[in-house]
């Protein structure tokens, strides 16, 4: 059984165009994670859930919402995608907030801007 | 910043070997982790340490913390083929975020 799913694995679309990921957890967790790894491997948080409400908001353009629907789902729609938006975007969750607990990662989403 | 330093950028040694990766960081901490990542995979969590510990044990990993000087070292003993990967430190203060370094991709050569 997979903990922390994430789909698609690949997402290639030409600029302008809307996205959505989706992220599901079956470990009871209360806490979900967006995080953006770049080409050079620098892992940066975008945003954290804890049951359903926003606890953590980086400095991320407004063309990112994240919605969770319910605790075991945290999804990810990008608007109007631009080049630099390429990158992998894994989706995480841990028991506490506050990284006070490990946290389980997805497998990532490669995402191409053309 | 709070983020963690990786040191070195890139390690390369022989299977059998020890390798060891050091993380620096510049602020205070709750705890500190340790992560692995495999080509095209996600983070796994290896270990986490508590400032108040200096030193945790989980099969051939070892790792201490020294919050003097603010660095933690990764120790695998007996490398394997399979332990190529880039490994992450991260660290946490208060209720903040977890925050990580750019990793060390270490290779194990047969």
């Amino acid at each position: 059984d997979t903990a922390v799913s994430q789909t698609p694995k690949y997402l290639v679309t030409q600029m302008g165009n809307d996205k959505s990921i989706k992220c599901e957890q079956n470990l009871g967790h209360d806490t979900m994670y967006w995080y953006k790894q770049d080409s050079k491997k620098f892992l940066k948080i975008m945003f954290s859930y804890n049951n359903k409400e926003l606890i953590i908001n980086e400095t991320v353009p407004n063309r990112f919402s994240p919605k969770s629907p319910d605790k075991a789902h945290l999804n990810l729609h990008i608007n109007s995608l631009e080049l630099g938006d390429s990158a992998v975007y894994f989706c995480a969750s841990s028991q506490e907030t506050g990284g006070n607990s490990p946290l389980h990662f997805g497998n990532g989403t490669r995402l191409t801007v053309t | 910043s709070q983020q963690g330093e990786e040191d070195p950028q890139a390690l390369s040694i022989q299977e059998g070997e020890n390798a060891t990766m050091n993380c620096s960081y510049k602020t205070s901490i709750n705890n500190l982790q340790w992560y692995r990542q495999n080509s095209g995979r996600g983070l796994v969590h290896l270990i986490l340490i508590r400032s108040n510990e200096r030193e945790k044990h989980s099969g051939r990993l070892r790792v201490t913390l020294d919050t003097s000087k603010k660095s933690s070292s990764l120790l695998i003993t007996a490398s394997r083929a399979a332990d190529t990967a880039s490994y992450f430190c991260a660290t946490s203060r208060g209720a903040q975020k977890l925050v990580f370094g750019q990793g060390t991709r270490l290779t194990i050569n047969p």
